[in-house]
């Protein structure tokens, strides 16, 4: 079967750093995403990785490791307004996507 | 404002009522999809349509009926639910489906809980 594993939730401070991870098993590859999903709000799309390595984007990175099944997600200078869930999800060889049960991540002052 | 909407945000439901969810999409998109997201667990794909054909039916109950008149418009017809389906229903719209997700838009939801 195909499957996407997350941590449930985790806490950081504000200022600080967080990494998210995902490590996936499917059914080939084509692509991996990260969305943002604030409480009662729309999945927003933060990036995308098909080629291993690291794309940055303002405070957030993700990176991908295609042989070893897995991303991150890099989240820097925390601030309040991160606090929301991160979803992870990858594209298969049938292109159909494949969704992670996504990490709440909770900001502390 | 995402491009995608979705009404009402919120509804409550008795299991003999009959209800309908409705998104509407402003983006010039060919393909929605009606997605299940229940507390903890992954996104769960419905129906695809793509130029108002249906194109997927992940093994959904009948109570769920989904109606798509035009590109723009998607809408979800529901009926003798059960307390399980308490969920947050999503809309999504891409340019066209079998993208694997790529230029996905998303709306806000309709939480559903099921009494």
């Amino acid at each position: 079967g195909q499957n996407i594993d997350q941590p449930t939730e985790m806490t950081a401070t504000e200022g600080a750093i967080v990494q998210i991870n995902c490590t996936y098993q499917t059914s080939g590859f084509n692509g991996l995403f990260w969305y943002q999903q604030h409480a009662g709000e729309a999945p927003t799309f933060l990036s995308y990785n098909v080629l291993d390595g690291l794309e940055e984007k303002g405070r957030f990175s993700s990176f991908l490791s295609r042989s070893k099944g897995y991303s991150y997600l890099l989240l820097k200078e925390l601030q309040m307004k991160d606090s929301a869930s991160y979803l992870c999800a990858v594209t298969d060889s049938n292109y159909q996507l494949i969704w992670g049960a996504g990490t709440k991540l909770i900001i502390k002052p | 404002e995402t491009g995608v909407t979705q009404t009402p945000r919120h509804l409550v439901m008795g299991m003999t009522n009959k209800k309908s969810l409705k998104c509407e999409q402003h983006l010039g998109h060919n393909a929605m999809y009606w997605y299940k997201q229940s507390a903890k667990k992954p996104l769960e794909l419905m129906f695809v349509y793509n130029f108002k054909e249906q194109t997927e039916n992940n093994s959904v109950p009948s109570r769920f009926s989904p109606e798509c008149p035009n590109s723009s418009h998607l809408f979800l017809h529901l009926h003798t639910l059960q307390p399980e389906d308490s969920a947050l229903y999503l809309c999504a719209s891409s340019q066209e489906s079998g993208t694997g997700g790529y230029g996905y838009t998303f709306g806000s939801g309709t939480r559903l809980t099921v009494v």
